[in-house]
């Protein structure tokens, strides 16, 4: 596809569920980053990959969040026992590979809503 | 750790007023700075960014900014809004881990027709 592109949109589940998230990066971007939106708050850090390398999981809030990516393409993001606080917009973003001078293209993020 | 602060949360003008959104970091040692602009119902998209150089920068739709070291600012200006420019903009910085961003809480702009 043409840009970044995250499933779901909309993720409703109740407190104690596993969620997962899927992000599908630009085709031949090696680099992917995870973010967290709360309400009224900046994006949060959560992850980053870069082919084949160690991801940089410096930004996951709990051990109850984990992310992989698989074949250095796809991504998913998973969170076990969800809580109410983890509701917010996960969004995802590719670059073209890990340098800043690359742009960040963002996909249209998840919505999760943990009741 | 870093930090970005944006301390304008909610921004209306009418067309054609100039603006100014502020953007203080903290980081004292090398920065990249970047904006980004989400406009309502797209994604976040660059607006423009800083790595070194002339410490203004100009970005697309007539947006600039300037860094300013020693006040640790990166504020966006442009000198006459239009009604299309109602977004968000976010204000984000990298320095120590070129793999983190920094990211502000962001500035709703509304500019009245």
């Amino acid at each position: 596809g043409a840009g970044v592109s995250q499933s779901p949109s909309n993720k409703v589940t109740e407190k104690g569920k596993d969620v997962e998230l899927r992000c599908d990066p630009i085709s031949g971007h090696t680099a992917l980053y995870w973010y967290r939106q709360s309400l009224g708050q900046g994006l949060e850090f959560l992850i980053y990959f870069q082919g084949n390398s160690a991801p940089d999981k410096s930004g996951l809030p709990s051990d109850r969040f984990s992310a992989e990516r698989t074949g250095g393409s796809v991504s998913t993001l998973t969170i076990q026992r969800t809580q109410q606080e983890d509701s917010a917009v996960y969004l995802c973003a590719s670059s073209l590979d890990p340098s800043p001078y690359n742009e960040q293209f963002f996909g249209p993020g998840t919505r999760l809503t943990v009741l | 750790a870093q930090s970005v602060s944006q301390h304008n949360h909610h921004v209306i003008l009418s067309e054609a007023a100039s603006l100014e959104l502020g953007c203080n970091y903290s980081y004292g040692g090398t920065v990249n700075l970047f904006w980004y602009v989400q406009y309502p119902g797209q994604h976040l998209q660059l607006l423009l960014k800083y790595f070194s150089g002339d410490p203004l920068v100009k970005g697309i739709k007539g947006f600039e900014a300037e860094f300013i070291k020693s006040k640790f600012s990166f504020n966006l200006r442009k000198p006459s809004v239009q009604w299309s420019d109602t977004a968000e903009y976010f204000c984000a910085v990298n320095g120590d881990n070129f793999n983190k961003f920094y990211f502000g809480s962001g500035t709703k702009l509304n500019v009245k027709p």
